[in-house]
């Protein structure tokens, strides 16, 4: 079945770095746009960054812009986000999730997400 | 774009019938999602472009709207619908998400 699994969470000082990885299974995942999506903790959804199936462009919130970076690698079925410079803002629960329906994000539905991965940014 | 709901929070009883809405800062178009959260799970897709029920989501279940206000219906809730419900725009590559209406038990 169609499945996305992120790792990588954990804790880190401010002004350390993580990397994030969202494995995922049962699609054609070069097929299909992703995106990080982040909740910190009792608080609503925060939309984070986007890529295009082949990678040939990205997105980011304004929040994250300059400080993460979205890839993937297609071979591998693998999504990643490479958090640099975190802060204790950056603490929340980081969801990957599938694109569909869209064309070049407009429209993107995100149909199927991961179980989540908690990074906390604390000194 | 900015995205509101109103209200954040609600009360309600099973088989209540409940409406939440949600205003875009500019029109939108149908470019408009809605998502159930649990506590402690991952956000489902429950509307897609406005009024568009994805595949599985009960048909009690229903969105309207376009442009800048939108709506999502409950028409009888049942006790798996206490949640958090937030719309989301994908109009542009911002994709905001609204700040959740919770829908608890009276």
């Amino acid at each position: 079945q169609v499945q996305l699994a992120e790792s990588g969470g954990g804790v880190a000082q401010p002004g350390r770095s993580l990397r994030l990885s969202c494995a995922a299974s049962g699609f054609t995942f070069s097929k299909n746009g992703m995106h990080w999506v982040r909740q910190a903790p009792g608080k609503g959804l925060e939309w984070v960054a986007v890529i295009w199936n082949d990678g040939s462009d990205k997105y980011y919130a304004d929040s994250v812009e300059g400080r993460f970076t979205i890839s993937r690698d297609n071979s591998k079925n693998t999504l990643y986000l490479q958090m640099n410079s975190l802060r204790a803002e950056d603490t929340a629960v980081y969801y990957c999730a599938r694109a569909v329906g869209g064309y070049k994000g407009k429209g993107d539905v995100f149909d199927v997400w991961g179980q989540g991965t908690m990074v906390t940014v604390s000194s | 774009i900015q995205m509101t709901q109103s209200p954040s929070s609600l009360s309600a009883s099973v088989g209540d019938r409940v409406i939440i809405t949600c205003r875009a800062s500019q029109s939108i178009s149908n470019y408009l999602n809605w998502f159930q959260q649990i506590p402690g799970k991952a956000p489902k897709v429950l509307i897609y472009a406005a009024s568009n029920l994805q595949s599985g989501v009960p048909s009690r279940f229903s969105g309207s709207g376009s442009g800048t206000d939108f709506t999502l219906t409950i028409s009888s809730l049942q006790p798996e619908d206490f949640a958090t419900y937030y719309c989301q725009q994908s109009y542009t590559t911002t994709f905001t998400f609204g700040p959740g209406t919770t829908v608890d038990i009276k």
